[in-house]
């Protein structure tokens, strides 16, 4: 079946722009996650969803960085007034339990996100 | 410090020799373990979830040693196909989320 899908899979950014990144989880999963992987480290959890509520947005870095999972489906994470060392790989997961159950998470190929 | 560290390396290593990895937590709340794998531009994908009692799955075998909070992976054998990077990560009770090392890069050797 199908994975989880991002798009765009490449963006580039002018310093101050607002972007928006989009995940498509693997359908019927419940839980989804944001992560940001700097070059040369592990991903950083930035925020979770359990279908459409977001839980948990501990990692989000600056109130410029929003996320939203209106139907409980995809989500997409926004973030405003770009600045260089938001330039990351956006990584999307998702996984089929909710809160209490840990299992393998499904990450997406990514947005590679670069601002200039 | 960070919760999760490992030797960011890399390791350059003989094709069908065998390698270990060891990844420490900080974290004594930390329940779940696990190593994932990940190719160079491509997304982490598990390799192993990693059980007290340790586990075991083909020329892989993790180890968890909860006194002393930390994690290891044996690859034996090794081929080409296992250079990647690999992530070690937990997950702490009560939080949902995954928390990652740096990774360690390995690289087989022909």
């Amino acid at each position: 079946g199908a994975g989880v899908s991002q798009s765009p899979r490449y963006k580039v950014a002018k310093r101050g722009q607002d972007v928006a990144l989009r995940c498509d989880p693997i359908s019927g999963h419940v839980s989804l996650f944001w992560y940001q992987q700097a070059l040369g480290q592990g991903p950083e959890f930035l925020t979770y969803f359990q279908n459409e509520a977001q839980l948990d947005k501990s990692g989000l870095p600056s109130d410029r960085f929003f996320a939203e999972r209106p139907e409980g489906s995809v989500s997409t994470l926004k973030i405003q007034r770009t600045q260089q060392e938001d330039s990351a790989v956006y990584l999307c997961a998702s996984s089929p339990l909710g809160r209490g159950g840990v299992n393998e998470q499904y990450f997406g190929p990514g947005t590679r996100l670069t601002v200039t | 410090r960070k919760e999760v560290e490992q030797d960011p390396g890399p390791f350059n290593v003989p094709e069908g020799a065998t390698v270990a990895f060891n990844c420490t937590y900080s974290n004594s709340a930390s329940q779940s373990f696990f190593w994932y794998r990940q190719d160079c531009r491509k997304e982490p994908k598990l390799l192993m979830s990693v059980y007290s009692s340790g586990n075991e799955d083909g020329r892989f075998t993790a180890q968890l040693n909860r006194a002393s909070q930390y994690i290891s992976l044996l690859i034996r054998d090794s081929k080409l196909s296992d250079s990647a990077t690999y992530l070690c990560v937990v997950n702490n009770f009560g939080n949902e989320k995954l928390t990652f090392g740096t990774g360690t890069r390995l690289t087989i050797i022909p």
